[in-house]
């Protein structure tokens, strides 16, 4: 199984904010990576597929960048609305989520 | 409008099993690429993927409870049932359902969930 490792747990940060979190694959699953936003109660929602593009609707102020098994989601300008818990997920072998970072107000 | 909706039992005892059907509408199943998924979360946990079906009837399996999972579809219905058995309390989670076009393995629709607790 590919194991998929966030860091950190838990973010900080305050309105304004550029924030990254990182993904670390257990092997090599070139593009075939997701983000989501999830909040409380609610469904996830589909942010980046294939490591780098932004889903429909999404705004440009999330950024995915990497390949292979080094992966980040970047928030630049961090909004109100952003402060949710962020999972990464691999799609290249079967399917594997990460752990989860929860991005909370400083 | 793409909706999909899971519904079942809230409540399971402890070595029975479930069965879940996720309810559809706005696509078809029978399109090439598309695919419904099963995917859960333990409260207060991450999120889990179980399974995956897709257009063509290919199914795939978490590796690690594929013994425990059926996955079927009847398209005519437009609906992807998920059935685990031999139900234990760490299964306790929220179970979504969610679709993945173009046979991309990402998942951009989703249901709002189901939340199924096991226990005696």
């Amino acid at each position: 199984d590919i194991q998929m490792t966030q860091s950190p747990s838990t973010l900080s940060a305050s309105v304004g904010d550029r924030v990254t979190i990182t993904c670390r694959a257990s092997q090599s699953i070139s593009s075939w990576l997701a983000w989501y936003q999830q909040k409380p109660g609610k469904a996830p929602r589909l942010l980046i597929y294939k490591a780098s593009s932004l889903e429909s609707g999404v705004p440009p102020r999330f950024s995915g960048s990497g390949s292979g098994t080094e992966f980040t989601l970047t928030i630049s300008n961090l909004q109100p609305d952003d402060f949710a818990t962020y999972y990464c997920q691999q799609y290249n072998s079967y399917s594997t989520f990460g752990q989860g970072t929860k991005v909370e107000i400083k | 409008q793409i909706t999909l909706k899971e519904s079942g039992p809230t409540l399971v005892k402890p070595t029975q099993a479930l069965t879940l059907t996720c309810t559809f509408s706005g696509f078809s199943l029978s399109s090439s690429g598309v695919g419904v998924g099963w995917i859960r979360q333990p409260p207060g946990k991450a999120l889990e993927w179980l399974a995956l079906m897709y257009w063509n009837d290919d199914k795939r399996y978490s590796p690690s409870l594929k013994s425990r999972l059926t996955i079927t579809k009847d398209t005519s219905k437009n609906r992807v049932v998920l059935t685990m058995t031999n139900m234990d309390p760490v299964d306790t989670a929220t179970y979504y359902c969610a679709q993945t076009p173009y046979g991309s393995g990402s998942y951009t629709y989703w249901g709002q969930g189901t939340l199924v607790t096991v226990s005696s």
